[in-house]
């Protein structure tokens, strides 16, 4: 079974300095991996995904996330923080399939961006 | 493109009624369709999963008389809370995959019962 961790429940970073938000992930064979961000009574907004290609992949906002097979990592960055980042971030892996899939979400990451 | 809306957005209802939530995509046919439930400061949990002109799959757990699921069209699920008690009250979010291998997401409907 796949199973997402996301060790922080909460990061803490100064407005201007860069960001990083970790997740590593037990899946078979390779994952699909995907962030997303969800901000106060709102559902989840997509961010970006690794599916294949390219370890470093770049989503919205200016986020990015690279995806490390040896390390089982697909940690979130971004090179500076905003105030509005300031949200709850999950993290998700789901195995390869062809049709439709079932993703398992991390329990979230609170990230505060402070002024 | 891919847009995922719900409504209603907030709903406070009193014990033992029934309340339906519909969540549609917008802009493009989803064959299947997600239900979750997120408690406070916690995760997402998978309730269901519905695929159009069949029965929903439901997750362990999880009550089928109680959370009616129907997925009547492409762009059209609806959840319905039947009876429902306070402890019912939660935060139920939608998803639909648009055939790309990504969930976008409904808004979120918040249901408080009395």
């Amino acid at each position: 079974a796949q199973s997402v961790a996301q060790p922080e429940d909460q990061v803490n970073v100064a407005e201007g300095n860069p960001l990083t938000v970790k997740c590593t992930y037990s899946v078979s064979g390779n994952p699909y991996l995907f962030w997303y961000v969800q901000y106060p009574n709102r559902g989840l907004q997509f961010l970006l995904k690794y599916i294949t290609g390219d370890n470093l992949v770049k989503g919205s906002y200016g986020f990015e996330a690279e995806f490390n097979k040896s390390q089982t990592s697909f940690h979130l960055k971004k090179p500076s923080a905003l105030v509005s980042d300031s949200a709850l971030y999950f993290c998700a892996v789901s195995p390869p399939s062809g049709g439709s899939y079932i993703p398992t979400f991390g329990r979230g990451t609170s990230l505060i961006v402070h002024p | 493109g891919a847009v995922v809306s719900q409504h209603p957005s907030r709903v406070i209802c009193k014990s033992g009624t029934s309340v339906k939530i519909e969540c549609r995509s917008l802009d493009f046919q989803a064959t299947t369709m997600f239900w979750y439930r997120q408690f406070p400061k916690q995760s997402l949990m998978l309730m269901a999963t519905s695929n159009e002109g069949s029965k929903a799959t439901y997750e362990q757990g999880v009550e089928k008389d109680k959370f009616l699921i129907n997925h009547a069209s492409l762009t059209l699920s609806t959840l319905t809370v039947t009876s429902a008690h306070p402890e019912d009250s939660s935060f139920y979010i939608c998803s639909a995959e648009s055939g790309t291998d990504t969930q976008y997401f409904g808004p979120g409907t918040r249901l408080t019962v009395l």
